[in-house]
């Protein structure tokens, strides 16, 4: 079954500081797509970003990156020089491939509250 | 392009009333999700719908029906509403079989007292 834990429920940082927000994930797939999601204070989702399984490659764009690793079942997502604005919650999901005609759902985590204070 | 849009906004429900939250999208998506999101507990997923006439029950359905009749429309319906349904709701529709972007609604905050 599939399964995504964000064991951070609250990380809250200093503007200017680095932070990382842990994304596990668990799916008997050997194809699946992984993915961030921002959820500012106004409430909507913002897609950041989609990672498939066979792509283990780090990602950078501008102040964030995330890394895949498949050996440790994660996919981790750093924001550099955290500003105010970054402050939301962060959700990490997980779908996997529907070849043969599975469900093909997107998976959630609970989220974690990120607070950065000026 | 308006993207997916839902409606209403907010909602204050009677226990025992019923109602239908609306989703549309205009962008030819075969795939719409409904999801309700309660505090600290992310999102579950209610129902899914991968085409036109085609649904199925996601994690939490219990006290939920759907239905597609368009590509474009995928209503959610609350039968007899109770205190535990009292969530926000996000639909949400991606295109093709391969997962791309979701893209998502502005949610609906419904209470029922």
């Amino acid at each position: 079954a599939q399964k995504v834990t964000q064991a951070q429920t609250e990380i809250s940082v200093v503007e200017k500081e680095d932070v990382t927000l842990d994304c596990v994930y668990e799916t008997r797939d050997t194809t699946y797509y992984l993915f961030w999601y921002k959820q500012p204070p106004s409430g909507e989702l913002v897609f950041l970003i989609r990672r498939n399984s066979f792509d283990e490659q780090n990602e950078i764009s501008g102040r964030y990156s995330w890394n895949f690793q498949k050996s440790t079942s994660s996919f981790n997502f750093t924001i550099t020089a955290s500003q105010v604005v970054d402050s939301a919650v962060y959700f990490c999901a997980l779908s996997e491939s529907n070849y043969g005609g599975a469900t093909n759902k997107l998976i959630f985590g609970t989220g974690t509250l990120l607070a950065v204070q000026p | 392009n308006a993207g997916v849009t839902q409606t209403p906004k907010f909602r204050i429900l009677k226990i025992g009333q019923s109602m239908t939250l609306q989703c549309t999208q205009d962008m030819n998506h075969n795939y719409m999700y409904w999801y309700r999101q309660d505090p600290g507990m992310g999102l579950k997923l209610i129902y899914y719908s991968v085409g036109a006439g085609i649904t199925d029950k996601g994690e939490v359905p219990n006290g939920y029906n759907v239905s597609r009749s368009t590509t474009e429309d995928f209503p959610l319906r609350l039968e007899l509403a109770a205190p535990s349904q009292t969530s926000v709701y996000f639909c949400a529709s991606r295109k093709g079989q391969e997962w791309g972007e979701a893209f998502f609604g502005q949610g609906t905050r419904l209470t029922v007292v």
